[in-house]
């Protein structure tokens, strides 16, 4: 089975610099994701990792360790509008499944 | 931008009814799914579905759940017989190939209540 742990919440001030960490147990590793979601609207893509190391793209960059079953998105010059959940999510079998963790929400403050 | 089309936005219906919800994937997308989130709650994968079949499917997706493709835009979901523990947001969700690393593209979703 599989098992994703994050934080359930974090605040965070406009201009800063976060981190939200992920911690997995998976019997089939296909690929770390990160989406971000709004509340009441769909997740939408962030990233992907499926090798150890850093990927960024923009303000935002995700990091894998597939030995130490962890992941981190970082997340720069926060923005107001960045305030949502993210949601680390394990892509899992054969058919591309994904597997939600619960979800950090990120409150950005003035 | 291609996106993924969901509709109803919002269905309200006695427990007990059924249940037919649409979508739109991406025209060239060959991969489709179908995920819910009750409120509060983590999105949960309910199946997969690929050359007019299901290729997985979760054990929230019992006798009461089927899906199809219709035609060649449309994909549905009918719940047979609502209960209210099925209120929750229905996502649908398509893919190029379905294959590793492939990034799921979501529609805006349909809010069922069950009363």
């Amino acid at each position: 089975g599989q098992n994703i742990d994050q934080p359930t919440e974090m605040t965070a001030t406009e201009g800063a610099i976060v981190q939200i960490n992920c911690t997995y147990q998976t019997s089939g590793f296909n690929g770390l994701f990160w989406y971000q979601q709004h509340a009441g609207e769909a997740p939408t893509f962030l990233s992907y990792n499926v090798l150890d190391g850093l990927e960024e793209k923009g303000r935002f960059s995700s990091f894998l360790s597939r030995s130490k079953g962890y992941s981190y998105l970082l997340l720069k010059e926060l923005q107001m509008k960045d305030s949502a959940s993210y949601l680390c999510v394990l892509g899992s079998g054969n058919t591309g499944k994904l597997i939600f963790g619960q979800g950090t929400t990120l409150q950005v403050k003035p | 931008e291609p996106e993924v089309t969901q509709t109803p936005s919002h269905q309200v219906t006695q427990m007990g009814q059924e249940v037919i919800l649409r979508c739109v994937p991406i025209s060239n997308h060959l991969y489709f799914y179908w995920y819910r989130q009750i409120l509060g709650q983590k999105v949960e994968f309910l199946v997969s579905f690929y050359n007019n079949e299901i290729s997985e499917k979760s054990e929230i997706f019992d006798d009461q759940f089927s899906v199809e493709r219709p035609d060649g835009s449309n994909f549905t979901l009918k719940i047979r017989s609502t209960k209210l523990e099925d209120s929750a947001m229905y996502f649908c969700a398509s893919s190029g190939s379905g294959s590793r690393g492939e990034t799921q593209y979501f529609g805006p979703g349909t809010r069922l209540l069950v009363l």
